[in-house]
């Protein structure tokens, strides 16, 4: 089967950084993604993992342990505009991504 | 029209109704996906259309039904559906490679399905 677990609920300071952990247990793996979704719109892609180690894209890093099932996003300098529920998903062998509850993020002023 | 296009955005139904949801993307994608994105819940993989070939969800029930007729357009009919079902219905699709390699997935807006 497949499990992927994050937190529910992050809140954090505008300006602050905020790592968001993800652990998978999936029957195969062809690559980690992350997703950021806003309120009534569609997620959209942020980075994808299929080697250990860190991805940096500006403001947004995410990392990936596979021996571990572990992964991370790490966004620096938070803006108000980075509230958001952040979607975690892996990519098994057989073509079908598991989504993780989403781990939704509050950026106070 | 650009991207990964979704109509309606909205639809209330009843139980009895048949209705459909279209998806059409704009990208040049061989893979085209439907999701249910219910309130608390992950988002859940109904169907998926990729290199021709369809795959899908065993625990999809059949008043749910894909199709599929070429790369840019997908289509999920429904037909006697159940107030459980009502929740946003996402489309999705991306490029996909024989050696199959995993490309970002581009979604669509979505419909938001109540069934009364």
């Amino acid at each position: 089967g497949q499990n992927i677990d994050q937190p529910t609920e992050m809140t954090a300071t505008e300006g602050a950084i905020v790592q968001i952990n993800c652990t998978y247990q999936t029957s195969g793996f062809n690559g980690l993604f992350w997703y950021q979704q806003h309120a009534g719109e569609a997620p959209t892609f942020l980075s994808y993992n299929v080697l250990d180690g860190l991805e940096e894209k500006g403001r947004f890093s995410s990392f990936l342990s596979r021996s571990k099932g572990y992964s991370y996003l790490l966004l620096k300098e938070l803006q108000m505009k980075d509230s958001a529920s952040y979607l975690c998903a892996v990519r098994s062998s057989a073509r079908q991504l598991t989504f993780g509850s989403g781990t939704q993020l509050t950026v106070l002023p | 029209e650009t991207g990964v296009t979704q109509t309606p955005r909205h639809l209330v139904m009843g139980m009895t109704n048949k209705k459909s949801l279209k998806c059409e993307q704009h990208l040049g994608h061989n893979a085209m996906y439907w999701y249910k994105q219910s309130a608390k819940k992950p988002l859940e993989l109904m169907f998926v259309y990729s290199l021709e070939e369809r795959v899908e969800n065993n625990s999809v029930p059949s008043r749910f039904s894909p199709e599929c007729p070429n790369s840019s357009h997908l289509f999920l009919h429904l037909h006697t559906l159940q107030p459980e079902d009502s929740a946003l219905y996402l489309c999705a699709s991306s490029q996909e490679t024989s050696g199959g390699r995993s490309y970002e997935q581009y979604f669509g807006p979505g419909t938001r399905l109540t069934v009364t």
